[in-house]
């Protein structure tokens, strides 16, 4: 099964952009990519996903790598409200269902 | 507005006490899915229900139940909870089951005494 590997944790300072890495080198060729995020105390909502061409949202971008093994969720300009864990998952490759990784923790500085 | 309400917010149960979560969803979605969360963990799926196909997860322990009336409803049942089984148990739902996009409730924070 395609793994996914992001950074434990990251810092972004308020109102600053912020760039997301996510690494899965043995994606298949149908392997959607799908974020999610996880807010203090809330259930996980859906930010994006994409397939192969960089994709745009109100929520936030993700930039996908030419090879496809890689990708990057882009927060605009990161607010309070955006200290979250964030997730890279690749739900076709498990079946459809999401399987979470430890995701990257997300705080952000005022 | 809301779309997945999962009730109560809050349980308290003691160790042995069978314990009932609920699941409910305005979204007519065919796929719910139960998800366990314990502290400081990411969330891990028990099992979901494709209409009402029930499909299990390889590792869900016995002790776990559930059930689906009908498309809006779907419980968790925790027939002898036991101190390790104290998580936020977590209701999505999702049009599909093939990576359609699965919208959460707020969870049920389960402690067991």
């Amino acid at each position: 099964d395609a793994k996914t590997t992001q950074p434990n944790s990251m810092e972004s300072n308020e109102e600053e952009p912020v760039h997301l890495p996510c690494n899965h080198s043995t994606i298949s060729g149908t392997d959607y990519i799908h974020w999610y995020r996880q807010l203090p105390s809330q259930g996980p909502e859906y930010v994006i996903h994409g397939l192969t061409s960089n994709v745009n949202n109100r929520m936030a971008s993700l930039a996908i790598a030419e090879d496809r093994k890689s990708s990057t969720l882009i927060l605009h300009r990161a607010t309070l409200r955006d200290a979250a864990v964030y997730y890279c998952i690749l739900p076709y490759n498990q079946g459809g269902k999401l399987i979470f990784g430890q995701g990257t923790e997300l705080s952000v500085k005022p | 507005d809301a779309m997945v309400i999962q009730n109560p917010r809050y349980q308290v149960t003691q160790f042995g006490k069978p314990v009932t979560l609920s699941c409910s969803q305005t979204l007519n979605h065919n796929v719910m899915y139960w998800y366990q969360q314990k502290s400081s963990q990411a969330p891990k799926l028990l099992f979901h229900y494709y209409d009402k196909d029930f499909n299990n997860e390889a590792d869900t322990p016995d002790n776990f139940q559930s059930r689906r009336p009908n498309t809006s409803f779907c419980f968790l049942d925790i027939r002898s909870p036991g101190l390790g089984d104290a998580a936020m148990y977590l209701c999505a739902t999702s049009r599909g089951a093939t990576g359609d996009t699965q919208y959460f409730g707020p969870g049920t924070r389960l402690t067991v005494l």
